[in-house]
C-alpha cells in the first residue's frame, strides 16, 4: 500500500475560508516536507518540518512523529493559494529517499 | 537565489527515439535528482547523483540513463522512448541527501507518440 496518504484528494473553498490538509504515513518517519505546486508548474518547498509546529504567514504545519502524521493549515485562503500541495517523507529506517504523496488539489474561488 | 534550470520545457518524441533532458543548477549543491510525475500522482525518483561522474538508481530506473558530467549539470537520457514514458520530469538539487530543502526546476513535459 501507499506509504504516504494525503487527504482530501481535492478541496474547493471560498476565498477567506480556512483549509486543513492531512498527511499520514504508514511507517515511522525521520523527516517530512510540504511542497506547493502551481498548476502546470514547479514545486516549491513550503515547510521542512521533521517534528512540531512551524508557521509562516498564513500557513502552519504540525508534524506528530509518534502518530505518523502531519497537517498543513491555511488560514484566510486566497485565490493565489490554489494549486497542489504535496507532502513527502523520509522513512526512519532504510532508504534516505523522499517518498511523495499524491497531493491535495486546492481550488480557492472568489 | 537558488536556481535549477531545465531544458527543454516541453518535448514531443516518437516511440523508439532518443530523448535527452538537461538540468543545470547554480546552487553549488552536491546532490541532484530526476523525478517523474504522472497525472494525479506524486513524484517518483528515477536517478540521483551525489558527485560528478557518478549516478545512482532510484525507484524506477528502468528505461532511463543518467549522466553527471559536472557538479552543475545532470542529464536524463531515454535511449528508446516509449509511450509509457510520457510524463512531466523534474530535476532537483539539495545540499544534504534526502533532507533539508529540495530545489526543483520548472519541469519538462514529455509526450511520446
Amino acid at each position: 500500500g501507499q506509504q504516504v496518504q494525503q487527504s482530501p484528494t481535492s478541496l474547493v473553498l471560498q476565498e477567506g475560508e480556512n483549509a486543513e490538509l492531512q498527511c499520514n504515513f504508514s511507517t515511522s518517519l525521520n523527516s517530512m516536507q510540504w511542497f506547493y505546486q502551481r498548476p502546470g508548474g514547479s514545486l516549491i518547498s513550503v515547510f521542512y518540518n521533521p517534528s512540531g509546529t512551524k508557521q509562516s504567514g498564513r500557513l502552519t504545519s504540525t508534524t506528530v512523529i509518534k502518530e505518523r502524521r502531519s497537517s498543513l493549515h491555511i488560514s484566510s485562503s486566497q485565490i493565489t493559494d490554489s494549486g497542489t500541495y504535496l507532502c513527502a517523507m523520509v522513512a526512519s529506517s532504510g532508504s534516505w529517499q523522499l517518498i511523495f504523496g499524491s497531493g491535495t488539489q486546492l481550488t480557492v474561488m472568489p | 537565489e537558488a536556481a535549477v534550470t531545465q531544458s527543454p520545457r516541453s518535448k514531443v518524441a516518437v516511440t523508439g527515439g532518443k530523448v535527452t533532458l538537461s538540468c543545470h543548477q547554480t546552487n553549488n549543491h552536491d546532490y541532484m535528482y530526476w523525478y517523474r510525475q504522472d497525472t494525479g500522482h506524486g513524484l517518483r525518483l528515477i536517478h540521483y547523483s551525489y558527485v560528478a561522474d557518478s549516478t545512482e538508481k532510484g525507484d524506477i530506473p528502468d528505461g532511463y540513463k543518467a549522466s553527471r558530467p559536472s557538479q552543475e549539470n545532470f542529464s536524463l537520457i531515454l535511449e528508446l522512448a516509449s509511450l509509457s514514458q510520457t510524463a512531466v520530469y523534474f530535476c532537483a538539487s539539495s545540499d544534504i541527501l534526502g533532507e533539508n530543502t529540495l530545489y526543483f526546476g520548472a519541469g519538462t513535459r514529455l509526450s511520446v507518440l
